[in-house]
Protein backbone atom coordinates (compact mmCIF):
# COMPACT_ATOMS: atom_id res chain seq x y z
CA UNK A 1 0.00 0.00 0.00
CA UNK A 2 0.80 3.36 -0.37
CA UNK A 3 2.08 3.83 3.73
CA UNK A 4 1.69 1.75 6.80
CA UNK A 5 -2.07 1.19 7.76
CA UNK A 6 -2.91 0.07 11.32
CA UNK A 7 -6.52 -1.64 12.29
CA UNK A 8 -7.88 -0.62 14.23
CA UNK A 9 -7.46 3.25 14.82
CA UNK A 10 -9.56 3.35 18.03
CA UNK A 11 -10.61 0.25 20.31
CA UNK A 12 -12.17 0.31 23.85
CA UNK A 13 -12.06 -2.56 25.57
CA UNK A 14 -12.84 -4.47 29.04
CA UNK A 15 -10.61 -5.49 31.41
CA UNK A 16 -10.04 -9.13 30.84
CA UNK A 17 -10.99 -9.13 27.50
CA UNK A 18 -7.80 -9.86 24.43
CA UNK A 19 -7.18 -7.66 21.53
CA UNK A 20 -5.71 -8.11 18.51
CA UNK A 21 -3.98 -5.08 16.62
CA UNK A 22 -3.37 -5.26 13.25
CA UNK A 23 -0.45 -3.76 11.18
CA UNK A 24 -0.27 -3.89 7.21
CA UNK A 25 3.24 -2.60 6.30
CA UNK A 26 4.44 -0.57 2.73
CA UNK A 27 4.60 -3.36 0.13
CA UNK A 28 8.04 -4.91 0.04
CA UNK A 29 9.61 -3.69 3.08
CA UNK A 30 11.26 -6.23 4.90
CA UNK A 31 11.27 -5.06 8.59
CA UNK A 32 9.00 -4.34 10.95
CA UNK A 33 8.22 -2.90 14.59
CA UNK A 34 5.96 -2.73 17.24
CA UNK A 35 6.18 0.45 19.58
CA UNK A 36 3.89 1.38 22.87
CA UNK A 37 3.76 5.07 23.58
CA UNK A 38 2.05 6.22 26.67
CA UNK A 39 0.34 9.49 27.28
CA UNK A 40 3.07 12.26 27.32
CA UNK A 41 5.87 9.86 26.12
CA UNK A 42 8.07 8.81 23.32
CA UNK A 43 7.54 5.35 21.60
CA UNK A 44 9.06 2.62 23.32
CA UNK A 45 10.03 -0.17 21.28
CA UNK A 46 8.12 -3.71 21.66
CA UNK A 47 9.71 -5.91 19.24
CA UNK A 48 10.52 -6.05 15.23
CA UNK A 49 10.69 -8.72 12.46
CA UNK A 50 12.84 -9.33 9.46
CA UNK A 51 10.79 -10.93 6.59
CA UNK A 52 8.44 -13.74 9.18
CA UNK A 53 11.10 -13.63 12.12
CA UNK A 54 10.27 -12.03 15.41
CA UNK A 55 14.39 -11.13 16.14
CA UNK A 56 13.88 -9.58 18.98
CA UNK A 57 11.31 -9.87 21.27
CA UNK A 58 12.84 -8.17 24.13
CA UNK A 59 10.59 -5.20 24.82
CA UNK A 60 7.30 -7.29 25.44
CA UNK A 61 6.61 -6.66 28.77
CA UNK A 62 5.13 -9.73 29.54
CA UNK A 63 4.19 -13.10 28.47
CA UNK A 64 0.44 -11.90 27.86
CA UNK A 65 1.85 -9.95 24.68
CA UNK A 66 2.64 -11.73 21.21
CA UNK A 67 3.37 -10.87 17.74
CA UNK A 68 3.43 -12.60 14.57
CA UNK A 69 3.90 -12.13 10.90
CA UNK A 70 3.53 -15.31 9.32
CA UNK A 71 3.59 -14.72 5.74
CA UNK A 72 6.55 -11.72 6.21
CA UNK A 73 3.70 -8.99 5.60
CA UNK A 74 0.85 -8.18 7.96
CA UNK A 75 1.53 -8.58 11.34
CA UNK A 76 -0.97 -9.00 14.39
CA UNK A 77 0.27 -8.13 17.82
CA UNK A 78 -1.99 -9.42 20.54
CA UNK A 79 -2.84 -8.77 23.78
CA UNK A 80 -4.29 -11.09 26.45
CA UNK A 81 -6.22 -10.74 29.40
CA UNK A 82 -6.24 -6.88 28.87
CA UNK A 83 -5.02 -5.24 31.82
CA UNK A 84 -5.57 -0.66 32.37
CA UNK A 85 -2.18 -0.32 32.16
CA UNK A 86 -2.35 -1.81 28.87
CA UNK A 87 -3.79 1.72 27.69
CA UNK A 88 -1.81 3.34 24.85
CA UNK A 89 -0.82 4.22 20.96
CA UNK A 90 0.71 1.49 19.67
CA UNK A 91 2.48 2.10 16.84
CA UNK A 92 3.82 -0.19 14.06
CA UNK A 93 6.23 0.65 11.38
CA UNK A 94 8.26 -0.50 8.65
CA UNK A 95 11.31 -0.31 6.53
CA UNK A 96 12.80 -1.82 3.60
CA UNK A 97 15.96 -2.39 5.08
CA UNK A 98 16.78 -5.14 7.59
CA UNK A 99 17.05 -4.26 10.98
CA UNK A 100 20.87 -4.52 11.21
CA UNK A 101 21.38 -2.35 8.08
CA UNK A 102 18.75 0.13 8.96
CA UNK A 103 20.31 3.42 9.79
CA UNK A 104 16.88 4.78 11.66
CA UNK A 105 14.66 5.56 8.87
CA UNK A 106 11.47 3.97 9.73
CA UNK A 107 7.79 5.05 8.48
CA UNK A 108 5.02 4.74 10.77
CA UNK A 109 1.84 4.43 10.52
CA UNK A 110 -1.07 6.50 12.58
CA UNK A 111 -1.32 3.92 15.47
CA UNK A 112 -3.93 2.04 17.23
CA UNK A 113 -4.88 3.58 20.63
CA UNK A 114 -6.08 1.29 22.85
CA UNK A 115 -8.24 1.67 25.89
CA UNK A 116 -8.69 -0.94 28.75
CA UNK A 117 -11.74 -0.20 30.94
CA UNK B 1 23.16 3.36 28.80
CA UNK B 2 21.56 5.54 25.91
CA UNK B 3 19.11 8.30 26.55
CA UNK B 4 17.86 11.48 25.39
CA UNK B 5 16.32 14.61 27.42
CA UNK B 6 14.06 16.99 25.70
CA UNK B 7 14.00 19.81 27.43
CA UNK B 8 10.87 21.65 26.80
CA UNK B 9 7.30 20.01 26.09
CA UNK B 10 6.14 22.25 24.95
CA UNK B 11 7.40 25.66 22.70
CA UNK B 12 5.51 28.25 20.97
CA UNK B 13 6.51 30.48 18.31
CA UNK B 14 5.37 33.61 15.95
CA UNK B 15 4.47 32.72 12.08
CA UNK B 16 8.18 33.74 11.06
CA UNK B 17 10.00 33.62 13.75
CA UNK B 18 12.63 30.76 14.93
CA UNK B 19 12.05 27.63 15.90
CA UNK B 20 14.45 25.81 18.49
CA UNK B 21 13.71 22.28 19.98
CA UNK B 22 16.36 21.49 22.56
CA UNK B 23 17.49 18.38 22.81
CA UNK B 24 20.34 16.54 24.84
CA UNK B 25 21.30 12.98 24.55
CA UNK B 26 23.27 10.39 26.85
CA UNK B 27 25.20 7.92 25.19
CA UNK B 28 28.58 5.46 26.07
CA UNK B 29 29.63 5.41 22.26
CA UNK B 30 29.01 7.66 19.21
CA UNK B 31 25.46 8.07 18.93
CA UNK B 32 23.24 8.17 16.04
CA UNK B 33 20.74 10.83 16.00
CA UNK B 34 17.38 11.47 14.65
CA UNK B 35 14.31 14.10 14.79
CA UNK B 36 10.72 13.00 13.89
CA UNK B 37 7.87 14.55 13.30
CA UNK B 38 3.98 13.78 13.76
CA UNK B 39 1.20 15.50 12.42
CA UNK B 40 -2.09 15.49 14.28
CA UNK B 41 -3.63 11.70 13.07
CA UNK B 42 -0.08 11.01 10.88
CA UNK B 43 2.21 8.94 11.40
CA UNK B 44 5.42 9.69 13.07
CA UNK B 45 8.04 10.84 9.66
CA UNK B 46 11.50 11.01 10.01
CA UNK B 47 12.98 14.79 9.17
CA UNK B 48 16.53 14.31 9.49
CA UNK B 49 19.26 12.06 11.36
CA UNK B 50 23.21 12.33 12.03
CA UNK B 51 24.93 9.02 11.89
CA UNK B 52 28.74 10.53 12.27
CA UNK B 53 29.34 12.33 8.74
CA UNK B 54 28.81 16.05 9.08
CA UNK B 55 27.87 17.74 12.08
CA UNK B 56 25.23 19.99 10.51
CA UNK B 57 22.35 17.93 9.15
CA UNK B 58 19.60 19.42 7.07
CA UNK B 59 16.25 18.13 6.62
CA UNK B 60 13.20 18.27 4.86
CA UNK B 61 10.94 21.49 5.39
CA UNK B 62 13.73 23.61 5.89
CA UNK B 63 14.76 21.85 9.73
CA UNK B 64 18.50 21.68 10.34
CA UNK B 65 20.43 20.31 13.77
CA UNK B 66 24.03 20.53 14.82
CA UNK B 67 25.28 17.70 16.53
CA UNK B 68 28.03 19.06 19.20
CA UNK B 69 29.66 16.71 21.29
CA UNK B 70 30.98 18.62 23.76
CA UNK B 71 27.30 19.98 24.77
CA UNK B 72 25.85 16.34 24.16
CA UNK B 73 22.86 17.86 22.32
CA UNK B 74 21.31 17.93 18.95
CA UNK B 75 19.15 21.35 18.65
CA UNK B 76 16.65 21.29 16.12
CA UNK B 77 15.86 24.92 14.27
CA UNK B 78 14.55 26.60 11.60
CA UNK B 79 14.87 29.95 10.60
CA UNK B 80 11.40 30.66 9.84
CA UNK B 81 7.88 29.12 11.19
CA UNK B 82 5.15 28.02 9.07
CA UNK B 83 1.62 27.11 10.12
CA UNK B 84 2.57 23.72 8.64
CA UNK B 85 5.41 22.99 11.48
CA UNK B 86 2.80 22.82 14.30
CA UNK B 87 2.95 19.14 14.79
CA UNK B 88 5.16 17.24 18.30
CA UNK B 89 8.64 16.51 17.45
CA UNK B 90 11.00 14.03 18.66
CA UNK B 91 14.30 13.47 19.52
CA UNK B 92 15.92 10.01 19.33
CA UNK B 93 19.07 8.52 19.95
CA UNK B 94 20.82 4.88 18.97
CA UNK B 95 24.23 4.43 20.27
CA UNK B 96 24.42 0.82 18.60
CA UNK B 97 22.94 1.25 15.31
CA UNK B 98 20.13 -1.32 14.02
CA UNK B 99 16.39 0.12 14.12
CA UNK B 100 15.78 -1.84 16.70
CA UNK B 101 17.77 0.26 19.30
CA UNK B 102 16.11 3.57 18.98
CA UNK B 103 15.67 5.03 21.96
CA UNK B 104 13.07 8.28 21.68
CA UNK B 105 12.67 10.93 23.95
CA UNK B 106 9.22 12.66 25.47
CA UNK B 107 8.29 15.21 22.57
CA UNK B 108 8.28 18.66 22.44
CA UNK B 109 4.87 20.14 21.01
CA UNK B 110 5.25 22.89 18.66
CA UNK B 111 2.51 25.53 18.43
CA UNK B 112 3.14 28.18 15.98
CA UNK B 113 0.98 31.62 16.11
CA UNK B 114 -0.65 33.17 12.96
Amino acid sequence: GAGVSQSPRYKVTKRGQDVALRCDPISGHVSLYWYRQALGQGPEFLTYFNYEAQQDKSGLPNDRFSAERPEGSISTLTIQRTEQRDSAMYRCASSWRPVNLNTGELFFGEGSRLTVL
Amino acid sequence: AQSVTQLDSHVSVSEGTPVLLRCNYSSSYSPSLFWYVQHPNKGLQLLLKYTSAATLVKGINGFEAEFKKSETSFHLTKPSAHMSDAAEYFCVVSERGGANNLFFGTGTRLTVIP
